[in-house]
């Protein structure tokens, strides 16, 4: 059974800090992995995909990587901004014809002006 | 293009009311799939269909839970008898086919049941 683990649950950086969102899941044999942004009380906002054939995917300020050999991902965001402020979920889906998503917890991001 | 949309986006019932959630994917796109958020919690796979078909229901609780994907119209959730419990949001995503790692889930912005 696949589980998808975002630890710490919540992070406060400074403006202007660059920094890295960790993403782990136990099952390698994935089809692709998905970032998202969820605001509070919103719905769930598409940051990057990344195929399980890829190394990573890159969106202006954001960089995801993804090793499926050891089972993680890293969402990079480079000169935070307070308008960063958000929670991160990471989802994998797993191959074949199985298509749903299986979710991490999330990480709640807080970026101080 | 409109994204999903989802309605209401918030629903109040009473315990032992229905609840029918209601999801129109993004134009072109065949495949629903339903989400749910429980407080504190990750979002959780429920059921995935196609037009007319129920492909994967493995997330869906057994008992009071349905859900449709009818040939014209949105896709519904449907939760008979509501309790305290159900209480969480539900989101929806499309996406316009199951093939391919390139293919993205787009999500509604969800629809937040209270039970009272």
């Amino acid at each position: 059974k696949q589980e998808v683990t975002q630890i710490p649950a919540a992070l406060s950086v400074p403006e202007g800090e660059n920094l890295v969102l960790n993403c782990s899941f136990t099952d390698s044999a994935i089809y692709n992995l998905q970032w998202f942004r969820q605001d509070p009380g919103k719905g769930l906002t598409s940051l990057l995909l990344i195929q399980s054939s890829q190394r990573e995917q890159t969106s202006g300020r954001l960089n995801a990587s993804l090793d499926k050999s050891s089972g993680r991902s890293t969402l990079y965001i480079a000169a935070s901004q307070p308008g960063d402020s958000a929670t991160y979920l990471c989802a994998v889906r797993p191959g074949g014809a199985n298509s749903k998503l299986t979710f991490g917890k999330g990480i709640t991001l807080s970026v101080r002006p | 293009n409109a994204g999903v949309m989802q309605n209401p986006r918030h629903l109040v019932r009473r315990r032992g009311q229905e609840a029918r959630l209601r999801c129109s994917p993004m134009k072109g796109h065949s495949h629903v799939y339903w989400y749910r958020q429980l407080p504190e919690e990750g979002l959780k796979f429920m059921v995935y269909l196609q037009k007319e078909n129920i492909i994967d229901e493995s997330g869906m609780p057994k008992e009071r839970f349905s859900a449709e994907f009818p040939k014209e119209g949105p896709s519904i959730l449907r939760i008979q008898q509501v309790v305290r419990g159900d209480s969480a949001a539900y989101f929806c995503a499309s996406s316009p086919r199951i093939d391919g790692p390139h293919n993205e889930q787009f999500f509604g912005p969800g629809t937040r049941l209270t039970v009272l």
